[in-house]
């Protein structure tokens, strides 16, 4: 089973509101990655997490704040964000950090207003 | 030097041909390959994974590495209509400032014609 779960699939929110993203994997992955993917391009890294620590951040504005509960889930909080923040937001894991095949979720379809 | 390059296409094949995607990369040690397909709307899906030079193979799917040209690409045989979609090629890049992170091509939009 090469299961990532996103939830929600849609979501549009103003530019005040705090909204949150969910992932979960069973795979027993020890890496997680969120990415952000706008229309016509390839997925842009934004975070890594490596046995639920912080291991890369690619300087993504502090609206955006990851979060890994434990080595299954991985949340994205959001607050404050721009209408050009408006994407597919990605999750994906593999088994071990920057070696592994990555397997993909089905992503969140972001709307800012 | 963009680390993973390929034809941006599109790519236009009649429903039953050969579809020949490329693909190269920069980083010389680079030692991880991948090349997803993505529908319109839809997240990447894995196709292939390739690690070794040569030819790996999965049902219509055939993936080649060549490491000395720092070239990877994708044949797919008897192509479908349902394989229309966006191809990208991905690599670990094994050194510089992207060191062990996915880097993705800009990827090639294949369609089939029936």
């Amino acid at each position: 089973d090469t299961e990532v779960t996103q939830t929600p699939k849609h979501l549009v929110m103003g530019m005040t509101n705090k909204k949150s993203l969910k992932c979960e994997q069973h795979m027993g992955h020890r890496a997680m990655y969120w990415y952000k993917q706008k229309a016509k391009k390839p997925p842009e890294l934004m975070f890594v997490y490596s046995y639920e620590k912080l291991s890369i951040n690619e300087s993504v504005p502090s609206r955006f704040s990851p979060e890994c509960p434990n080595s299954s889930l991985l949340n994205l909080h959001l607050h404050a964000l721009q209408p050009e923040d408006s994407a597919l937001y990605l999750c994906a894991s593999s088994q071990e950090e920057g070696v592994d095949t990555q397997y993909f979720g089905p992503g969140t379809r972001l709307t800012v207003l | 030097q963009k680390e993973v390059e390929q034809n941006s296409g599109p790519l236009s094949v009649p429903e039953g041909a050969i579809a020949s995607l490329n693909c190269t990369y920069s980083d010389r040690g680079s030692q991880s390959f991948f090349w997803y397909r993505q529908y319109s709307g839809k997240s990447p899906e894995l196709i292939m994974s390739i690690y070794s030079n040569g030819d790996k193979e999965d049902g219509r799917f055939t993936a080649q590495l060549n490491k000395a040209s720092q070239y990877v690409s994708l044949l797919i045989r008897d192509s479908q209509p349902s394989d229309s979609a966006t191809y990208l090629c991905a690599v670990i890049v094994a050194g510089g400032t992207s060191y062990g992170k996915l880097t993705f091509g800009q990827g090639t939009i294949l369609t089939v014609h029936p």
